[in-house]
């Protein structure tokens, strides 16, 4: 079986451009998260999803925007990139929400440099 | 806010030595998580802990959760070269129903022959 499948695996952008990730979580899984791991650091919770609809947003400027499609596949979207959002973006996959979203499965990851 | 706090940042272990990692957390809690990152490489689950008391061993690893006092330990036994890794603890916050992982800095695990 498949498993969290994240493109594209590496990524350069110029300041000011705008980038566009793509995840596509385990078959069965409706409930997709975005993080974003600065080097050297723990992820940081972006987004979350479930059933096409956001169910969490963590504390990040309104660059950062995010779909679900209705097979459950995500996008993020960020724009008028800044040197500062160099990072390795995550996307986690897990089956449920709430009380019955127990356990993420992460993708290899996106590593977004700008420059 | 959620606070997690990881220590020690960085351990340099012998092999066939036992280490402890500690994780500290904030605010209440139903669940923690830990993961292994290698260099360069995404988040490998190694343990989900649901309750209070929660024991769970893989290998060499055991991990346990003290909802009370708000502490998750990741023993490591007899260390070996491979267990070098990064290692984090997530802990599950669960604002209604928007869950979302708040993780500590990691811990750096170096095994030394």
């Amino acid at each position: 079986d498949a498993g969290v499948t994240q493109s594209p695996t590496h990524l350069i952008k110029t300041r000011g451009q705008q980038v566009t990730l793509r995840c596509s979580p385990i078959s069965g899984h409706k409930s997709v998260s975005w993080y974003q791991q600065v080097l050297g650091q723990g992820p940081q919770f972006i987004f979350q999803y479930y059933e096409k609809e956001e169910r969490g947003r963590g504390n990040f400027p309104d660059r950062f925007s995010a779909r679900q499609f209705p097979n459950y596949s995500s996008e993020l979207n960020v724009n008028a990139l800044l040197l500062g959002d160099s990072a390795l973006y995550l996307c986690a996959s897990s089956f449920g929400t709430g009380q019955f979203q127990v356990g993420y499965t992460f993708g290899s990851g996106t590593r977004l440099t700008v420059v | 806010e959620l606070k997690v706090e990881q220590n020690p940042l960085f351990l340099s272990m012998q092999e066939g030595k036992n280490y402890t990692i500690y994780c500290n957390y904030s605010t209440t809690s139903d669940r923690l998580y830990w993961y292994r990152q290698d260099p360069g490489k995404s988040l490998e689950s190694l343990f989900v802990l649901l309750s209070n008391g929660a024991v769970k061993q893989e290998g060499r690893l055991m991990a346990s959760l003290d909802t009370k006092a708000r502490l998750s330990t990741l023993h490591i036994t007899a260390a070996v070269h491979d267990l070098s890794a990064t290692y984090f603890c997530a802990v599950d916050m669960s604002p209604g129903n928007n869950r979302k992982l708040i993780w500590g800095l990691g811990t750096s695990l170096g095994v030394n022959p």
